[in-house]
């Protein structure tokens, strides 16, 4: 049974760099992309950005300038960095599995298995 | 980047009752979409991916379908447990974009 575990800052003041980070527990790592959603209040679902373990990223353009993924293998770990924070970027962040490889009819998958998310607020 | 226009933003229903939610692709994206179910408080649920695939473990009162950029997800028989919202994403590129969202509610 694969977990993602998740932590971080999640107290911020604005122009502070937002970190997380995501620890994978079980299953393979190398074959997913290991992605970053966030959900401010009273909005919906934003995908960030997605990292696969070798490194490849993409990213979401509005936020793609500020906005760094990174990926450390060796501890199945994965991490959001985010500069010059505003009120705009309080949410709550998800991180989550989506697999890098296509199903018996050559679709893909979902987001599959996800980070029980962090509460970042940013405030002066 | 691909736009996900998901409708209604909102719906009353009964238990018992069945739903549809409908998602517009802004352009072709195969069968390149999954929908999730999220509770206030809780990481969202994959609940269909490749437009028609239940995930594993998935009750089959939920059902997916595609005609051209056009999905649909539909519950039927809705359980206490099924009052949340939904949202469609499209897995076809990156960005991979998400739709708005549909709240279900009580009516």
């Amino acid at each position: 049974q694969v977990q993602i575990q998740q932590w971080g800052a999640g107290l911020l003041k604005p122009s502070e760099t937002l970190s997380l980070t995501c620890g994978v527990h079980g299953g393979t790592f190398s074959a997913y992309y290991w992605s970053w959603i966030r959900q401010a209040p009273g909005e919906g679902l934003e995908w960030i950005g997605e990292i696969l373990h070798s490194g490849r990223t993409n990213y979401n353009p509005s936020l793609k300038s500020r906005t760094t993924i990174s990926v450390d293998e060796s501890k199945n770990q994965f991490s959001l960095k985010m500069t010059s924070v505003t009120a705009a970027d309080a949410a709550v962040y998800y991180c989550a599995r989506y697999p890098n490889y296509l199903d018996s009819s050559g679709h893909p998958f979902g987001l599959d298995v996800w980070g029980r998310g962090t509460t970042v607020v940013v405030s002066s | 980047d691909i736009q996900m226009t998901q409708s209604p933003s909102s719906l009353s229903a009964s238990v018992g009752d069945t739903v549809t939610i409908t998602c517009r692709s802004s352009q072709n994206i195969d069968r390149a979409l999954s929908w999730y179910q999220h509770h206030p408080g809780y990481a969202p649920r994959l609940l269909i991916y490749a437009a028609s695939t239940l995930d594993r473990g998935l009750p089959s009162r939920f059902s997916g379908s595609v005609s051209g950029t056009v999905f649909t997800l539909t519950i039927s028989g809705l359980l206490p447990e099924d009052f949340a919202t939904y949202y469609c994403q499209q897995t076809y590129s990156a960005p991979r974009t998400f739709g708005h969202g549909t709240r279900v509610e009580v009516k």
